[in-house]
């Protein structure tokens, strides 16, 4: 079963809103990262929080971690049509051996 | 550009037949992994080899192998390919083994027939 589980599957707004992504995780981690991918392409990866951290930025993404809730948010803001493209979270799972296991994606349409 | 090659971009190939597909990580990355994506799925993760060791193994079929060579490159055999083998097959590769970044090729576009 996935590590990782996006919450919402789909997710459609107007350009210019904020755009909210949650990650619920199974296991302990050390760190969760984000990751993007445009229709059919590789992933681009975002942002890394490890988990010590409880807040990170990078430009217009905000993420935060709650280790104690197992779960993650990705927050968009003033998204552009650009934005449009699946996101996904991915951990280090700690289950013995550390690997990216990926979560199932969120859709994300943003409307001209 | 991410710095990780996989080859070759598609194939399409007959059911029952065998594939090898190929990834040269970034220069300095130790860690590969294979993942496969079936149409609007999430990414399933195959195998991570660490510095040419296997590391981890996710949902790989039985029918599938992969090994990574003293020059780092890794490749990804599958054979006895059925019509549900069909899917985007990325590689990506890391410094270490997860604690880091993690840089995807482009995948593979399989396609069986």
């Amino acid at each position: 079963s996935q590590q990782g589980e996006e919450d919402p599957q789909a997710l459609s707004i107007q350009e210019g809103e904020n755009a909210t992504m949650n990650c619920s995780y199974k296991t302990s981690i050390n760190n969760l990262q984000w990751y993007r991918q445009n229709s059919g392409r590789g992933l681009v990866h975002l942002i890394l929080i490890r988990s010590n951290e409880r807040e990170k930025h990078s430009g217009r993404l905000r993420v935060t971690l709650d280790t104690s809730k197992k779960s993650s948010s990705l927050l968009i803001t003033a998204s552009r049509a650009a934005d449009t493209a699946s996101y996904f979270c991915a951990t280090d799972w700690s289950g013995g051996y550390q690997k990216v296991t990926f979560g199932t994606g969120t859709k994300l349409q943003v409307i001209p | 550009d991410s710095g990780v090659t996989q080859t070759p971009k598609h194939l399409i190939t007959a059911t029952g037949q065998r594939v090898t597909l190929r990834c040269s990580p970034r220069s300095g990355d130790l860690s590969v992994y294979w993942y496969q994506q079936s149409l609007d799925q999430g990414l399933q993760f195959l195998i991570q080899y660490y510095n040419g060791e296997e590391r981890a193994k996710g949902n790989i079929l039985e029918r599938f192998s992969a090994q990574q060579f003293p020059d780092l490159h890794s490749e990804l055999n599958l054979s006895s390919l059925e019509l549900g083998d069909s899917a985007l097959y990325f590689c990506a590769s890391s410094v270490g083994e997860g604690d880091t970044e993690a840089f995807f090729g482009q995948g593979t576009r399989l396609t069986v027939v």
